[in-house]
């Protein structure tokens, strides 16, 4: 049972464009929603976190937009860069059990072409 | 300052054996949680530890155990491996068990053969 469905699996984008990555959860005790960006060969890099007691989030060109009565939360790379050319995860936790149990989405890879 | 350090970064590694990962957490936090990334896929949960102690396991079986340090250094071990545990195995530290950012380190690349 997939918890976190992440759309698209793949995006392409012009340098300067807008890049949106949308995702949709199950679990209504999810209470934390970070998002990864992973180059190949790394570890995912944690890039921006909410939590549902606000409905944006915004740091630099990255912004997260929550929208909790739907239960979906996107991420939006402005002015988008050949240099965020990368996969990005959305991912989701609970703490139900007494973890932090990150729940991933498939990933989007994004490609940002100059 | 050091991020989340991992070895070895490749493995190879013949089904049937064993294999122990490592694990060290940013200076000051005291989780660690292990993940595993098979290509093309997001990172699934295995185990989280909290002042030594295991606080969560995710759906993997038995072969697969973990531990924590004093240092607050991590150890996984997979016995009798098998083709299916060829992954990237990541580490992610938290200064918390609860409502803390986790941290990914590089991963370790293990290949069963």
């Amino acid at each position: 049972q997939q918890q976190v469905k992440q759309s698209p699996q793949s995006l392409i984008v012009q340098k300067g464009g807008i890049s949106i990555i949308n995702c949709a959860y199950e679990n209504t005790a999810f209470d934390y929603f970070p998002w990864y960006q992973q180059f190949p060969g790394k570890g995912p890099a944690l890039l921006i976190a909410i939590r549902p007691d606000v409905s944006e989030k915004k740091e630099g060109r990255f912004t997260i937009s929550f929208n909790k009565s739907a239960k979906q939360f996107s991420l939006h790379i402005m002015d988008s860069q050949p240099g965020d050319s990368a996969t990005y995860f959305c991912a989701a936790s609970s703490g139900q059990g007494g973890s932090e149990k990150l729940v991933f989405g498939k990933g989007t890879k994004l490609t940002v072409n100059p | 300052d050091a991020g989340v350090t991992q070895s070895p970064t490749h493995l190879i590694k013949t089904r049937g054996q064993h294999v122990t990962l490592r694990c060290s957490p940013i200076s000051g936090h005291k989780s660690v949680s292990w993940y595993q990334q098979v290509l093309g896929q997001g990172p699934q949960f295995i185990f989280q530890y909290y002042e030594k102690e295991e606080r969560g396991r995710g759906n993997f079986p038995d072969r697969f155990s973990a531990r924590q340090f004093p240092n607050y250094s991590s150890e996984l071990n997979v016995n009798a491996l098998l083709l299916g545990d060829s992954a990237l195995y990541l580490c992610a530290s938290s200064l918390l068990l609860r409502r803390s950012e986790q941290y990914f380190g590089p991963g370790t690349r293990l290949t069963v053969t």
